[in-house]
């Protein structure tokens, strides 16, 4: 079973706006990670969050992570059409097997 | 430099036919993993190495796959005989474990499909 459920399945926003998206998890966690995958295309690394952290910023990006609840969000904020992709969120229990969401549609319209 | 290089891109082929699909790893990772995509379940870890040696393949489905890795270079994933429903996304995936990043990256995949 998947550990990682993404929360909306599907979101569609203007340009410009913010775009949140959540991911609960059920076993304890060495670390969260956050993926993007264009079309047809592999799976590209955003950002990583360790267990012992609790937010982090990375350009447009901001991921929180509560490890009390086993929940992470990511938000992008003023999105682009550029942004347009799904999104996963990997949990890492350790040994680097990350076991993914089964993610969020994000389409940006312009 | 160059990425995570798979092939074929895409496949099609007939039902018993053999599969085998191909891998090579960003120079210098030691750890390798095959990951399947569908559309109903998801992102499947298949089969992870470490130093070119399998650690975990719980998630290979059956007996039909099997994969190996003669060096630190080179990956196959291979389906034998193949049927409709292992019709989906394989990616190959590489990292350094035990690097303070964590992070995977992923090849483009190789789109299989079984007639």
């Amino acid at each position: 079973s998947q550990q990682g459920e993404e929360d909306p399945q599907a979101l569609s926003i203007q340009e410009g706006e913010n775009a949140t998206m959540n991911c609960s998890y059920k076993t304890s966690i060495n670390n969260l990670q956050w993926y993007r995958q264009n079309s047809g295309r592999g799976l590209v690394h955003l950002i990583l969050i360790r267990s012992n952290e609790r937010e982090k910023h990375s350009g447009r990006l901001r991921v929180t992570l509560d490890t009390s609840k086993k929940s992470s969000s990511l938000l992008i904020t003023a999105s682009r059409a550029a942004d347009t992709a799904s999104y996963f969120c990997a949990t890492d229990a350790g040994g680097s097997r990350l076991t993914f969401g089964e993610g969020t549609q994000l389409t940006v319209n312009p | 430099d160059a990425g995570v290089i798979q092939s074929p891109r895409h496949e099609v082929t007939e039902m018993g036919q053999e599969v085998t699909l191909r891998c090579k790893p960003i120079s210098g990772h030691n750890s390798l993993f095959w990951y399947r995509q569908t559309m109903m379940r998801g992102l499947e870890l298949l089969i992870y190495f470490n130093n070119n040696v399998p650690i975990d393949d719980s998630g290979m489905p059956e007996d039909r796959f099997s994969a190996k890795m003669p060096n630190a270079s080179f990956s196959t994933l291979k389906i034998q005989p193949s049927e409709p429903r292992d019709s989906a996304v394989y990616f190959c995936a590489s990292t350094i474990t035990g690097a303070n990043t964590g992070e995977l990256f992923f090849g483009e995949g190789s789109r299989l499909t079984v007639l």
